[in-house]
């Protein structure tokens, strides 16, 4: 079993769609949860963090963890056409474990 | 600089041949990261420096890629005898102190080898 399974996509929306992005892991240890956005041919960008369990709200964005069903969720609200890059969860502080990453297109 | 600089950006190198990516962190950052992401894949974690000392390298496919940071600033990762199962995206990452809460690790744009 892997650390980290992510859905590959593509996911295709419409602009204004909400988006859901979901991660599964498998080791309870771990404490933070973070998600980053890379756009293609470039770098992941840190997007947000949580700690723990429970929900974290950025703008459009909102990060969901259930820690009891290691299940962790990327929610964007009022998707834009500049949201279209590909996703990567990465459970755990130090960035050593990224899921393979799901790629969002958002139509105009 | 303002962001992490990888160089060179693109790579084409013959089976055999050996290589050396380059990593010039942001300026004062303690930490350094190397990955490997092939494509359609999330990065994959290669090695760790905390200043000049190579704290993990537990990510290290095989004895062909060795990375060094002598000074504590500039990285370079260097593969040998390269082999077609090299090509991938080599992202170099840095943070202000090991990768946590308030500290975000930042990516360059990649080298992009391609072995041929």
């Amino acid at each position: 079993q892997k650390e980290v399974e992510q859905d590959p996509g593509p996911l295709s929306v419409p602009e204004g769609a909400i988006v859901s992005l979901n991660c599964t892991y498998s080791n309870s240890a771990f404490q933070y949860f973070m998600w980053y956005r890379q756009y293609s041919r470039k770098g992941p960008e840190l997007l947000m963090y949580t700690y723990s369990s429970g929900n974290k709200e950025d703008g459009r964005f909102t990060a969901q963890v259930d820690k009891s069903s290691k299940y962790i969720s990327l929610f964007i609200r009022d998707s834009q056409p500049s949201d279209s890059a590909t996703y990567l969860c990465a459970p755990g502080r130090r960035a050593l474990t990224f899921g393979s990453g799901t790629r969002l297109q958002v139509q105009p | 600089g303002a962001g992490v600089s990888q160089s060179p950006r693109y790579k084409v190198a013959k089976r055999g041949q050996d290589v050396a990516l380059r990593c010039d962190p942001i300026s004062g950052h303690v930490s350094l990261f190397w990955y490997q992401q092939a494509l359609g894949q999330g990065p994959e974690f290669l090695t760790y420096f905390q200043n000049e000392a190579q704290l993990d390298k537990s990510g290290l496919p095989s004895d062909r890629f060795f990375a060094e940071r002598p000074e504590g600033s500039v990285s370079t990762l260097k593969i040998q005898r390269t082999q077609q199962e090299d090509s991938a995206v080599y992202l170099c990452a840095s943070s202000l102190v090991s990768g946590s809460s308030g500290n975000t690790i930042y990516f360059g744009e990649g080298s992009w080898l391609t072995v041929v």
